[in-house]
């Protein structure tokens, strides 16, 4: 299985909610990654998850809150969102965190906050 | 921190005519990736060069890496409808861990 996953495909919710995203591999994979992605603009590093432990932050507001639970999962809790944190929110994972390590993408998911 | 740019930032070809992006960076890279990116998909990685002076085909793609590793190219020739999308080259971030993603060249075919 040479995938990654991520629910929900498409996310609305308000400023007040709280939501989670979730990610998902089976690869055996060591590092999970977060991504940030606005429209016509690359991919933006928001987590990186080495053997589920957090070994990078990129400045990320603490709305935003990171979670991996086994080797397998990664979450992303969402809490007071703002409408510009609207974005598709992309999961990956490599055999580990070197740059040499080709990475995994999910398909996303697209996050409108109202 | 690190960063890679890319020219152009758009290309528009009529089908069967050949499409070059340019990586460039203002430091040593150790290494570059490129990804594709199709509208509304999610990058899905083509390749890594990692010598100087590298080589690297795949079918209609040609993928190389500077004698100074400063900077990386992809031509495709003779275009498809099938190439549309944006495609990304990633050099390694100051950290060492993980790496940046350069702008992207967003790719439209004609047919």
């Amino acid at each position: 299985d040479t995938e990654v996953t991520q629910t929900p495909k498409h996310l609305v919710m308000g400023m007040t909610n709280k939501k989670s995203l979730k990610c998902e591999q089976h690869m055996g994979h060591r590092a999970m990654y977060w991504y940030k992605q606005k429209a016509k603009k690359p991919p933006e590093l928001m987590f990186v998850y080495s053997y589920e432990k957090l070994s990078i932050n990129e400045s990320v507001p603490s709305r935003f809150s990171p979670e991996c639970p086994n080797s397998s999962l990664l979450n992303l809790h969402l809490h007071a969102l703002q409408p510009e944190d609207s974005a598709l929110y992309l999961c990956a994972s490599s055999t580990g965190t070197s740059a040499y390590n080709e990475q995994f993408f999910g398909p996303g998911t697209r996050l409108t906050v109202l | 921190g690190q960063q890679v740019m890319q020219i152009p930032q758009y290309q528009h070809v009529q089908e069967g005519e050949d499409f070059t992006t340019y990586c460039n960076s203002s430091t040593t890279l150790s290494n570059i990736q490129w990804y594709k990116q199709r509208p509304g998909g999610h990058p899905v990685f083509l390749i890594q060069l990692v010598k100087s002076g590298e080589v690297k085909k795949q079918k209609r793609l040609t993928f190389q890496f500077g004698e100074a590793k400063k900077n990386s190219s992809l031509h495709i020739t003779a275009t498809q409808t099938t190439d549309v999308g944006t495609y990304f080259c990633a050099g390694p971030a100051n950290y060492g861990q993980n790496f940046v993603f350069g702008p992207g060249t967003r790719l439209s075919v004609l047919p």
